[in-house]
């Protein structure tokens, strides 16, 4: 059975850093390109950050491309997210999201359960 | 990036309705559109890839169509656990796949 389940969410104060992590199991977590997505409180969903399945590619979303640094730890099976520079606009519930490619069509079939990350003095 | 754009934003329908959900590409993506459905307080759930593909276990009642920049997503007969947000998203630019803004499914 796939499991992803993300650690490292809280409060935190504006301009301050947070860890994310997704620890994976159930599936060879080297073969898969990772995924966060976020979500802010009673808002739609937005793609944050990807990374290729041996870590050589990484993508960011406008918003926080240089101030979230995306990484894996292929022997951990375990996904990260540096955040730094934290804004309130940060707070929102990050999701790590396993992709698959079936016949070269991609989509996001497994989500874990999701972190909440409070950005607030 | 590719923008996608869903209408209608809400919607309210009654229970064996049939709906449809509207997705729109800022440009043309082929079938590279997946959607999701997301109940409060739960993860989004894969229903559709490539644009009309039903993902394993999802009920026959979904469906989807369309191609290169306009889609839809059909519900057939809406039963009460189909009221939830439904996401459409494009999968077309690598390690860039971005969100529609959601439409949320209420009961009437």
């Amino acid at each position: 059975e796939v499991q992803l389940v993300e650690s490292g969410g809280g409060l935190v104060q504006p301009g301050g850093s947070l860890r994310l992590s997704c620890s994976a199991s159930g599936f060879t977590f080297s073969s898969y390109a990772m995924h966060w997505v976020r979500q802010a409180p009673g808002k739609g969903l937005e793609y944050v950050s990807a990374i290729s399945s041996n870590g050589g590619s990484t993508y960011y979303a406008d918003s926080v491309k240089g101030r979230f640094t995306i990484s894996r730890d292929n022997s951990k099976n375990t996904l990260y997210l540096q955040m730094s520079s934290l804004r309130a606009e940060d707070t929102a519930v990050y999701y790590c999201v396993k992709s698959i490619a079936v016949a070269g069509f991609l989509n996001f079939d497994y989500w874990g359960q999701g972190t909440l990350v409070t950005v607030s003095s | 990036d590719i923008q996608m754009t869903q209408s209608p934003s809400s919607l309210s329908a009654s229970v064996g309705d049939r709906v449809t959900i509207t997705c729109r590409a800022s440009q043309s993506i082929s079938s590279y559109l997946n959607w999701y459905q997301q109940k409060p307080g739960k993860a989004p759930k894969l229903l559709i890839y490539a644009a009309s593909s039903l993902q394993s276990g999802v009920p026959s009642r979904f469906s989807g169509s369309g191609s290169g920049t306009d889609f839809t997503l059909t519900i057939s007969s809406l039963q009460p656990e189909d009221f939830a947000t439904y996401y459409c998203q494009q999968s077309y630019s690598t390690l860039s796949y971005t969100f529609g803004q959601g439409t949320k499914l209420e009961i009437k």
